[in-house]
């Protein structure tokens, strides 16, 4: 059984500064790792997917991807109100995802 | 274009009964998943369907539930009888037959609650 570790939060951050969620993985030999985003009451939406170690930018979202530690990060700077949100971590094989439990974010502003 | 459309939104049974949730994919999307998440639990993979086959239903909790997908569009998902450990959000997904496994579309899922 693959797992996927999350602080559940709250995360709290104030407007404009970085909030960091992270995530850790039980399977080495996962390959794929995406974060969504869900606001309450609807359906989780993809900001980012990462497949290789290293670090991924997407305007103001960063996911960084470690194997070897089985870690895998995002960062949201200049976080704004309306980045409050649980964000989910997830991991792939195949055709199948495995999903955390999920970080609340709450940007103070 | 529309999206994934789930019905109904909510639904409050009582133990023992019946209850059948509804998933409408995006049009030509052949790959139709269900997940689900248990109250303060992670989402969790059901099943997986490849227009009206099942290709992979590992994830189904036990013989109370029951997925089809006729034809290959919509599909349903009964739960007979329901339990109250099957109380939660269901979601389903689709997404093209060649797309990449990040392209799935989520709706907005059934919250069911079994009292």
């Amino acid at each position: 059984q693959k797992e996927v570790e999350q602080n559940s939060g709250p995360l709290s951050v104030p407007e404009g500064a970085i909030a960091s969620l992270n995530c850790t993985y039980s399977d080495r030999g996962s390959q794929s790792f995406f974060w969504y985003r869900q606001y309450s009451g609807k359906s989780p939406e993809l900001i980012m997917f990462i497949y290789s170690n290293g670090d991924k930018e997407d305007g103001r979202f960063t996911a960084q991807l470690n194997k070897a530690s089985q870690y895998v990060s995002l960062l949201i700077r200049d976080s704004q109100p309306s980045d409050s949100a649980t964000y989910l971590c997830a991991l792939n094989t195949g055709n199948q995802f495995y999903f955390g439990t999920g970080t609340s974010l709450t940007v103070i502003p | 274009e529309a999206g994934v459309t789930q019905f109904p939104s909510h639904s409050v049974i009582e133990k023992g009964q019946t209850v059948t949730l509804r998933c409408d994919p995006i049009s030509g999307h052949d790959n139709l998943y269900w997940y689900r998440r248990v109250m303060g639990k992670e989402i969790k993979f059901l099943l997986h369907f490849v227009k009206e086959s099942k290709q992979d239903e590992s994830g189904m909790p036990n013989n109370r539930f029951l997925a089809e997908r006729t034809g290959g569009t919509y599909s349903t998902l009964k739960v007979q009888p329901a339990e109250l450990e099957d109380s939660g959000v269901y979601f389903c997904a689709s997404s093209l037959l060649t797309a990449p496994a990040y392209e799935q579309y989520f709706g907005p899922g059934t919250r069911l609650t079994v009292t």
